[in-house]
């Protein structure tokens, strides 16, 4: 079984509407953090988490919020969907330690019509 | 806010050739990553450098940290098809601070 897995894997809506992007861990890591990818623009950094009661603003954070319920959960909310939120959104973990590698979820497709 | 440079955008290549890319920083970085993303799946963890000067090899890959501390490049010897993805660098300037990532590196192989 994979080790970060996202719900759901492709998503079609419509603007206006409320989605919920769900993640969860098995690692045992303390840091989650969700990505959005654009064609040509990398990884950008919306959210992140270093523990259950921390959560970070990262460069794109405007009309997301995220929720940590949990150690192996962080779920990524959008309240209004629009057309420009269309990417693709990945999720990762990381254990804090001096490497602090991230490992990323397969992603979720989102397209907001 | 703060910026990878990463270059080529892409690469179009035969089998057999090698491929190198580099990432630049206007800041020093403690930590400098590699990752590959097949398409469809997530990025996955290349190579990781800790320390200036730092050169590593995993298998046809070589990474170097750069000394300034500035930079980082990957090398890609004898090119496969299954070589084709997006190579991306990440790095971080201090510890207990997010990853900043580069645009990515998009390579094709011909075979």
């Amino acid at each position: 079984d994979a080790d970060v897995t996202q719900t759901p894997r492709n998503r079609i809506t419509k603007t206006g509407k409320r989605i919920m992007l769900e993640c969860s861990q098995t690692k045992g890591h303390d840091r989650m953090y969700w990505y959005r990818q654009d064609p040509g623009l990398g990884l950008q950094l919306i959210y992140y988490s270093f523990d259950v009661k921390d959560i970070n603003k990262g460069e794109i954070s405007d009309g997301y919020s995220v929720s940590r319920q949990a150690q192996a959960k962080f779920s990524l909310s959008l309240e209004s969907a629009i057309p420009n939120q269309t990417a693709l959104y990945f999720c990762a973990t990381s254990d804090g330690g001096v490497a602090d590698t991230q490992y990323f979820g397969p992603g979720t497709r989102l397209t907001v019509l | 806010g703060q910026q990878l440079n990463q270059s080529p955008q892409s690469m179009f290549i035969q089998e057999g050739e090698d491929v190198s890319m580099n990432c630049t920083s206007s800041s020093i970085f403690n930590t400098w990553l590699w990752y590959k993303q097949d398409p469809g799946e997530g990025p996955v963890l290349l190579i990781a450098l800790y320390k200036a000067g730092e050169l590593t090899s995993n298998g046809r890959l070589t990474a170097q940290f750069g000394i300034t501390r500035k930079d980082s490049f990957l090398n890609i010897s004898a090119s496969i098809p299954s070589d084709v993805g997006i190579y991306f660098c990440a790095g971080r300037n201090q510890a207990g601070t997010a990853l900043i990532f580069g645009k990515g590196t998009t390579l094709s192989v011909s075979s």
